[in-house]
């Protein structure tokens, strides 16, 4: 069953298509982040992670990019499968002196067309 | 590893109950957190421990929720009387000291209070 809401930003892509996926984080002084995928009835993926130190980090297929000046996150998917059909999380770390505990954004629903 | 394992995965009960759900985190990580997702409010923190002693309850509703981590292995969180605001999956994490702050989730227990 589902275990996101309805009212989620939708981004839909045809497969192959290149996907990108926004987040605004809440905290200029948060030195990690992370992009978690969710899957129907599933419990958060991890996907990638970058610090703040750093403006691009590459995996697999998946691409994160850091604006720290306007405190936003993109998350960048080559060639999308139907597999990536999911929901997308960021979320961030406050600096050490904070919470050491992972403050999520609102989500993306991505849908992929066949 | 099994991962993280959560007890009930669903859960049905009447407003007025008491409802536990139970965590077994990896073993060997230090940290362990609570979430509640939600169609309103998306994924939000409950509480989190590291070895065993509750670190931050900000995130826990009201006096009805309680949570222990009695050993390294096990956690629980407890709605006691619960109503039905509190349906909601509730997702159980941990991490291990090290590392960049990659929290590692189980699958939830969704709770319907009618």
């Amino acid at each position: 069953g589902e275990s996101v809401g309805l009212h989620l930003p939708t981004l839909s892509v045809q497969e192959g298509d290149n996907s990108i996926i926004n987040c605004a984080y809440s905290n200029s002084a948060s030195d990690y982040f992370i992009w978690y995928k969710q899957e129907s009835g599933k419990g958060p993926q991890f996907i990638i992670d970058i610090r703040s130190n750093m403006d691009k980090r590459q995996g697999q297929r998946v691409t994160v990019l850091l604006n720290k000046t306007v405190k936003h996150l993109s998350l960048q998917i080559a060639a999308t499968q139907p597999g990536d059909s999911a929901v997308y999380f960021c979320a961030e770390i406050p600096p050490r002196t904070g919470r050491r505990a992972l403050t999520f954004g609102s989500g993306t629903r991505l849908q992929v067309q066949p | 590893d099994a991962g993280v394992i959560q007890s009930p995965r669903h859960e049905v009960t009447e407003m007025g109950q008491e409802v536990t759900l139970r965590c077994k985190p990896i073993s060997g990580h230090d940290y362990l957190f609570w979430y509640r997702q939600t169609m309103m409010r998306g994924l939000e923190l409950l509480i989190y421990f590291n070895n065993n002693v509750p670190i931050d309850d900000s995130g826990m509703p009201e006096d009805r929720f309680s949570a222990k981590m009695p050993n390294a292995s096990f956690s629980t969180l407890k709605i006691q009387p619960s109503e039905p605001r509190d349906s909601a999956v509730y997702f159980c994490a941990s991490r291990p000291a090290q590392g960049g702050g990659e929290l590692f989730f189980g699958e939830g227990s969704r709770l319907t209070v009618l």
